[in-house]
């Protein structure tokens, strides 16, 4: 059974510019999670999807961050603009349903923002 | 709110036995996990403990006690591919979260 993947792997961008992140999680997993990691820290959830519904986003800067899951299956989560302290990996992770169901993570998106 | 702590960093000796704590506090617990994380790569599922006690699984195991907030997870026989970041995370039925740890790094010598 293939695992979450998420695309690019690697990302280097200037400040200002916009940079999206693509996930696709285990087949099945109605619940999809972003999720932001520090260097050191343990992952901080930026948004829940449950199927096609963000049901928790309330640690996502609506001002610059946006998320979709369009047919409750793909998502994509974007930044614009990008600052400086936006650089950290991006992790995407699913799980079959409730949020505290074990949760399967994807190899994340690491963003460097110049 | 949410709390957890464990300690920032472990170091052991190859086929020595090691255990990571993990003291918690949060309203609704509702599960504690366990991940480990290598360097540059995804957190992968280790164990899963709801009920106190002790969950074994090959050379990990994982202990419990809700009263007490606290986890530990016990590796044995250590290898040097055990050098990773382990994550202590717990959920909640109030926030309906996971809650991760900072983690702890764990480097295992020859």
């Amino acid at each position: 059974e293939a695992g979450v993947v998420q695309s690019p792997r690697y990302k280097i961008i200037e400040k200002k510019q916009p940079v999206a992140f693509w996930c696709n999680p285990i087949s099945g997993h109605n619940t999809l999670y972003w999720y932001r990691q520090n260097l050191g820290q343990g992952p901080e959830l930026l948004i829940r999807y449950e199927n096609e519904e963000a049901v928790d986003d309330s640690q996502l800067p609506k001002d610059r961050f946006s998320a979709e899951r369009l047919k409750g299956v793909d998502s994509t989560l974007k930044i614009q603009p990008a600052e400086l302290g936006d650089s950290a990996v991006y992790l995407c992770a699913s799980s079959t349903s409730r949020s505290t169901d074990t949760q399967y993570f994807g190899p994340g998106t690491r963003l460097t923002v110049l | 709110g949410q709390n957890i702590d464990q300690p920032t960093e472990m170091t052991a000796t190859e086929g020595a036995i090691v255990q990571i704590n993990c003291t918690y506090q949060t309203s609704g617990f509702n599960g504690l996990f366990w991940y480990q994380q290598h360097a540059g790569e995804a957190p992968t599922f280790l164990s899963y403990n709801v009920l106190d006690g002790l969950e074994e699984k090959g050379r990990f195991s994982s202990f419990l006690s809700r009263s007490k907030g606290y986890s530990y997870l016990l590796l044995k026989e250590l290898q040097m591919k055990d050098s990773a970041s382990y994550l202590c995370a717990v959920g909640s039925y109030n926030t309906d979260k996971l809650i991760f740890g900072t983690g702890t790094r764990l480097q295992v010598f020859p």
